[in-house]
């Protein structure tokens, strides 16, 4: 099986364009997160979407957005760069996000990375 | 929010038991501690979960005292492959099955040979 793949791998873009970067769950997985990382430190959340409906939102400004498809692929949108937005964007899959279930039980498997630098 | 501490660094030599501490003071009941190991440019990887007591699997052991509020880490006999940044994280609260998870810093460990 493939594991979680994300595109493109590395971009580059100017301050105020948008970039899309795209995430394919493992097989099965149902639920997708977002997380930046920049050089140096733990990766932060951003969102995480399961069956299509947005189940949780980090700390970032609404310029940052995404979606889940009825496969379970998902985008993160990004408007109007910033320095700042120069960071490795982690997706991750889980196999479920039961309501009810203990938070934090849900195993975690993350892409590779999409490595975005904005000049 | 259950937020972790650990270490920012260690160094361990090659054949060494390695044991890294996460304090987790305001842990809430339903969560779970979850470690993950990151090489550079790469996404993380889980290593091993646990809730309370002792875990053990093929790579490493985890060990919860019965208050909860720290976690350790250990792994036998590192080898230069397991430098890396370890990351302690526990579930954010709530209910719901929410994946809002909080990294923390993590602990680099250089394994010397």
């Amino acid at each position: 099986d493939a594991g979680v793949t994300q595109s493109p791998t590395h971009l580059i873009k100017t301050r105020g364009q948008h970039v899309t970067l795209r995430c394919s769950p493992i097989s099965g997985h149902k639920s997708v997160s977002w997380y930046q990382q920049v050089l140096g430190q733990g990766p932060q959340f951003i969102f995480q979407y399961y069956e299509k409906e947005e189940r949780g939102r980090g700390n970032f400004p609404d310029r940052f957005s995404a979606r889940q498809f009825p496969n379970y692929s998902s985008e993160l949108n990004v408007n109007a760069l910033l320095l700042g937005d120069s960071a490795l964007y982690l997706c991750a899959s889980s196999l479920e996000s039961d309501r009810g279930k203990p938070t934090g039980a849900n195993v975690l498997t993350f892409g590779a990375g999409s490595r975005l630098t904005v000049l | 929010l259950a937020k972790t501490t650990q270490p920012i660094s260690m160094d361990s030599y090659e054949g060494q038991e390695v044991n890294i501490t996460c304090s987790h003071n305001n842990i809430a009941t339903n969560d779970y501690i979850t470690w993950y190991q990151q090489f550079p440019s790469q996404g993380p990887r889980f290593i091993i979960q646990g809730y309370k007591t002792k875990v053990t699997n093929e790579v490493a052991s985890l060990f919860i005292p019965a208050d909860r509020k720290s976690s350790t880490l250990s792994l036998p006999r590192v080898s230069l492959s397991d430098t890396a940044v370890y990351y302690c994280l526990v579930g954010d609260g709530g209910s719901g099955g929410y994946q809002k998870v909080t990294f923390g810093t993590g602990t680099k460990l250089q394994v010397i040979p």
